[in-house]
């Protein structure tokens, strides 16, 4: 069975660090994208930026582009999402995403369960 | 203010029909395949429909999807109350470089 999961929601402060995980398993991990989509509260789906773990190849939405860092580790089927700082407005939950298809016209499947991440001081 | 425009809501009774819109450009729905998400509440979004009609395996044929011009339809038939959930559009939008998502659509099965 193809899946992703995620770490386990964080609450943090701002102005602190935070890395979160989604490992693949299932599937070969350095062959597909990886996305990662931002849902804040009540709120719709931002797509953030996209990897492929062969390669690290990465690229950013603008609006995120500075923000957040997006890697991986392919020899754990892993990827990454981390922020140096984190804001109030970062409160959200954040899905990965596998890319099937090419870049540019794909479909996301299978999603991982979502990480919520609360920064409050 | 999302590339691609849904209607906020939609409602229809058990058993009946409903139709959600997804209207965009020749930017991204007019160039690309576009691909729809159900996102059941405190759920993570789950693929319906891909490549504009293709349904996953699992997916029942209740779900399909058409696309003319620069616009996309998500349609479901014989609606259940556990239907209820957020939909979503979404495609590549080739002046952004960038997959795009519509607002979203709630159903409310009354």
């Amino acid at each position: 069975e193809v899946q992703l999961v995620q770490s386990g929601a964080e609450v943090k402060k701002p102005g602190e660090s935070l890395k979160i995980s989604c490992k693949g398993s299932g599937y070969s991990f350095t062959s597909y994208w990886i996305g990662w989509v931002r849902q804040m509260p009540g709120k719709g789906l931002e797509w953030m930026g996209i990897i492929y773990p062969g390669d690290s190849d990465t690229r950013y939405s603008p609006s995120f582009q500075g923000q957040v860092t997006i890697s991986a580790d392919k020899s754990i089927s892993t990827a990454y999402l981390q922020w140096s700082s984190l804001k109030a407005s970062d409160t959200a939950m954040y899905y990965c995403a596998r890319l099937k298809g090419n870049i540019a016209g794909g479909w996301f499947d299978p999603w991982g369960q979502g990480t919520l991440v609360t920064v409050s001081s | 203010q999302s590339v691609l425009t849904q209607p906020p809501s939609v409602s229809a009774a058990p058993g009946q029909k409903v139709t959600i819109s997804c209207s965009g450009s020749s930017s991204n729905i007019g160039n690309n395949y576009v691909s729809w998400y159900q996102q059941l509440p405190g759920t993570a979004p789950k693929l319906l429909i891909y490549e504009n009609n293709k349904r996953p395996s699992g997916i029942p044929d209740r779900f399909s999807g058409s696309k003319s011009g620069t616009s996309a339809t998500l349609g479901i038939t014989g609606l259940q109350t556990g239907d209820e959930a957020d939909y979503y559009c979404g495609t590549w939008d080739s002046s952004l470089s960038a997959p795009v998502f519509g607002g979203g659509t709630k159903l409310t099965v009354l």
